[in-house]
């Protein structure tokens, strides 16, 4: 099946630094790729939608300029934290569509902890 | 945005024990997907229900579909401590162009030996 890598799995900063964790399709091209943020025992909630060579599309309350998004390929996105706080500390997961793959599915990356000191 | 909620939120039972989780919208949805997670990964996809009244069948594992593609329930039979884990049901909101997924709050399923 297609493979989503995360990198990296997990990462551990000082606060107010920035870190980036990057997200590949390793297999297929992905126009569409989500990022989401996981804390412990609950469910995903999406934070942005990454397009290839346009701007990624936020989800309320969510801040653009403390979560920079790029999709600069068709099988790369990042996502920045910038100015890292206690607070930001989460399980980060990516997830990309395939081109032309069906609507509904989408294939999950591993998922990358970051803990912020 | 469309929702839909999942339940039980928590289900912890003895090996060998039947379950079943609920996945329910009052939103259409052309197709739902099941996921299994574990600790520290990400979601693995199990199975997608695109049929109303739709069943599928994964060993132990059930997915059903309703016939109006509003809800969709997971059944586990005889459940093994190799089960444990959170189950997320997703669907495609219908209301975003971006094709986004949306995801039920999720079931943690613990199954004791």
């Amino acid at each position: 099946g297609a493979v989503v890598s995360q990198h990296p799995s997990w990462v551990i900063c000082k606060s107010g630094t920035s870190v980036k964790i990057e997200c590949r399709s390793l297999d297929f091209q992905a126009t569409t790729m989500f990022w989401y943020r996981q804390f412990p025992k609950q469910s995903l909630m999406l934070m942005a939608t990454s397009n290839e060579g346009s701007k990624a599309t936020y989800e309320q309350g969510v801040e653009k300029d403390k979560f920079l998004i790029n999709h600069a390929s068709l099988t790369l996105s990042t996502l920045t934290v910038t100015s890292a706080h206690p607070e930001d500390s989460s399980f980060y997961i990516c997830s990309a569509r395939a081109v032309g793959g069906n609507t509904g599915e989408l294939f999950f990356g591993e998922g990358s902890r970051l803990t912020v000191l | 945005t469309q929702l839909l909620e999942q339940s039980p939120q928590f289900l912890s039972i003895q090996e060998g024990e039947n379950l079943t989780v609920y996945c329910n919208s009052s939103s259409v949805f052309s197709s739902l997907q099941w996921y299994r997670q574990e600790p520290g990964e990400g979601p693995v996809l199990l199975v997608t229900v695109v049929t109303g009244g739709e069943v599928k069948k994964l060993k132990r594992l059930t997915f059903q579909f309703g016939d109006a593609r509003k809800d969709s329930s997971l059944h586990i039979t005889a459940a093994q401590p190799g089960d444990t884990g959170l189950y997320l049901c997703a669907g495609v909101d219908g209301s975003s162009n971006t094709g986004k997924l949306i995801f039920g709050q999720g079931t943690t399923l613990q199954v004791k030996p």
